[in-house]
């Protein structure tokens, strides 16, 4: 069945440091790929998304390219801030449904 | 315009007790989901209901789980008896339409803790 895998955390940087957060997939046919948010106390976010091979989603300096020869959509950034402190989750979509990686923290040091 | 609202925001019951999750989509939204997180894992899919129908509720573990969404507005997700390996958070959220192009929209999740 479809599956995500993503690099488990916590994942700790100092402010202005690059990000990469890894996100692999196993699918049949042709899934949208997401990434999600979820600040301290808050819901879950849609940070970004990307609905076929080769494109690139991108938000609030946050970037992911739908990579299907490498069944890839890593999740980057160039400079984080305190404030991109939060549990970071990629998934795809299965009929309607998400299929969810199990979420990575993210803590950024001032 | 309001955004997706469970209640509680927290839950701690006992094993073998009953607790009833509610969740108030953005008005106007058909589509409902339920998912859950269980102990820091992945996020999965419980059901999914269309107005008042359940669309798709393969995801449900059990039947000690039932969800309801009457009238096709509000939802409510209950668990009797509530076991300890049902602890997590169970999100909720609600869609205009079906598809990609149609986002998500998440509430705050409610943490169930069953002791």
């Amino acid at each position: 069945g479809n599956s995500v895998t993503q690099m488990e955390g916590p994942v700790t940087l100092s402010e202005e440091a690059f990000l990469t957060i890894n996100c692999t997939y196993t699918a049949t046919g042709y899934p949208s790929l997401f990434w999600y948010v979820q600040y301290p106390g808050e819901g879950l976010q849609l940070l970004l998304k990307a609905t076929k091979a080769d494109d690139k989603g991108s938000n609030k300096g946050f970037e992911a390219t739908y990579r299907k020869e490498t069944t890839s959509f890593h999740l980057e950034k160039g400079s984080v801030q305190v404030s991109d402190s939060a549990v970071y989750f990629c998934a795809l979509s299965d009929n309607y449904q998400l299929i969810w990686g199990a979420g990575t923290k993210l803590i950024i040091k001032p | 315009e309001a955004g997706v609202t469970q209640f509680p925001s927290h839950s701690v019951i006992e094993k073998g007790q009953t607790v009833t999750l509610r969740c108030d989509p953005i008005s106007g939204h058909d589509n409902l989901y339920w998912y859950r997180r269980v102990m820091g894992k992945e996020i999965k899919f419980l059901l999914h209901f269309v107005k008042e129908s359940k669309q798709d509720e393969s995801g449900m573990p059990n039947n000690r789980f039932l969800a309801e969404r009457t009238g096709g507005t509000y939802s409510t997700l209950k668990v009797q008896p509530a076991e300890l390996e049902d602890s997590g958070v169970y999100f909720c959220a609600s869609s205009q339409s079906l598809g990609h192009n149609s986002p998500l929209h998440f509430g705050n999740g409610t943490r169930l803790t069953v002791t």
